[in-house]
Formats: C-alpha cells, sequence, structure tokens
C-alpha cells in the first residue's frame, strides 16, 4: 500500500525556517516525482515545487523561489522541503504528492506549517 | 503563467441530478488537466487526468472532457458522497497551477 506521511510542521515565527519530511513506502520512492503542494486555511490548492526522481532537477513556484528548497533521499525514501525566511503567508497545510505522469496520484495527510509571531 | 479558471465557485444539487464543473486556462494545454476531489480536512484525491481519463477506482458517474483551453468535469447520477471541494489543475508548463475551486453542495 501506498503511503506518505509528512512530518516537521509547526509553529515558526516570521524570519524562521522549518524542513519538512515526507516518508515514502509502498512503492520504489526512485522512480517516481514527488511534489509539494500547500493550502491556507480556507483557501485553495497551491503548487509550490517538484523534484525529479533522481533529484538532479527542481523547479518551483515564484512565490517560493530563493527561500525554499525541496531534495529528497532515495536511500531513505523521504522527500524533504527546506523553508526558510518563513512569512506570515506561508502559513498553510502542506502536503507531498507522488507524480504518476505528471498527476498527483497519491497525496499524505497533509502537515501544518503556522508562520505568526 | 497559466490561470485556471473554474466556474460555477459553488453548485447545490440533488441526488441523482447530474452537475457540470467547467475550467478554463488562460492558454492552450492540449489534454494536461487533472480533476481533484477534495473533502474537508482530507488530502486531494485525484479522479481524472489528461483530461478524460478516468483514475482507477473512481466511480464511472465522473466524467471528463476537453482540451485546449476548455474543459468540463461531469458528474452524473450524485451521490451524497460527492459533496467536496472539486479542483482542476494544468499540467502542461512549470508552475502547475489549480483552478480557485468549486464546491459542490448535495441537497
Amino acid at each position: 500500500e501506498v503511503q506518505l506521511v509528512e512530518s516537521g510542521g509547526g509553529l515558526v515565527q516570521p524570519g524562521g525556517s522549518l524542513r519538512l519530511s515526507c516518508a515514502a513506502s509502498g512503492f520504489t520512492f526512485s522512480s517516481y516525482w514527488m511534489h509539494w503542494v500547500r493550502q491556507a486555511p480556507g483557501k485553495g490548492l497551491v503548487w509550490v515545487s517538484r523534484i525529479n526522481s533522481d533529484g538532479s532537477g527542481t523547479t518551483y513556484a515564484d512565490s517560493v523561489k530563493g527561500r525554499f528548497t525541496i531534495s529528497r533521499d532515495n536511500a531513505k525514501n523521504t522527500l524533504y522541503l527546506q523553508m526558510n525566511s518563513l512569512r506570515a503567508e506561508d502559513t498553510a497545510v502542506y502536503y507531498c504528492a507522488r507524480s504518476s505522469g505528471s498527476y498527483g496520484n497519491y497525496w499524505g495527510q497533509g502537515t501544518l506549517v503556522t508562520v505568526s509571531s | 503563467d497559466i490561470q485556471m479558471t473554474q466556474s460555477p465557485s459553488s453548485v447545490s444539487a440533488s441526488v441523482g441530478d447530474s452537475v457540470t464543473i467547467t475550467c478554463r486556462a488562460s492558454q492552450g494545454i492540449s489534454s494536461w488537466l487533472a480533476w481533484y476531489q477534495q473533502k474537508p480536512g482530507r488530502a486531494p484525491k485525484l479522479l481524472i487526468y489528461t483530461a478524460s481519463s478516468l483514475q482507477s477506482g473512481v466511480p464511472s458517474r465522473f466524467s471528463g472532457s476537453g482540451s485546449g483551453t476548455d474543459f468540463t468535469l461531469t458528474i452524473s447520477s450524485l451521490q451524497p458522497e460527492d459533496s467536496a471541494t472539486y479542483y482542476c489543475q494544468q499540467a502542461n508548463s512549470f508552475p502547475f497551477t489549480f483552478g480557485q475551486g468549486t464546491r459542490l453542495e448535495i441537497k
């Protein structure tokens, strides 16, 4: 069974940093692109970033470019999102998703990041 | 960036009815479009990919169509469990972008 479990969310002050993790199981992690998608409270879905299967290619939304870094450790079956210089508008539930043909066909349950003083 | 515009923003229908949700892209995206269903407090669930392909395990009352800039999601024979918010997403080019969502209420 495919499982994606996010962790690392929490309360952080503006300007602070946080690293999210997404532990994958039930499939060959190293074969799939992965994505991060976020959802602010009561708002819609926003795509954040993607990484290809071997970690050599990444893409970011303009709103996080230069502040967030996506990475993966295929030996540990884990996806990461390093978030620096956090802003109030980064407050959201962050989902990791496994990509199949560019579409997120498996999603984690999400982890809440709150940026507030 | 490609903008995705959904309509309506909300819709109410009865069990057994059919509902159609529209998604328009600001530029052509061929058939690189997905539809997701999201229930409160839950992760999104992929329903339709490549505009019209039904994801495994999704009931056949869900169907998608369109190409280029105009797409539709049709839900026929509505069931109570179809109450949710539905999002389209383009996967033609980065950044991938979502529509603003359509909230479906089952009367």
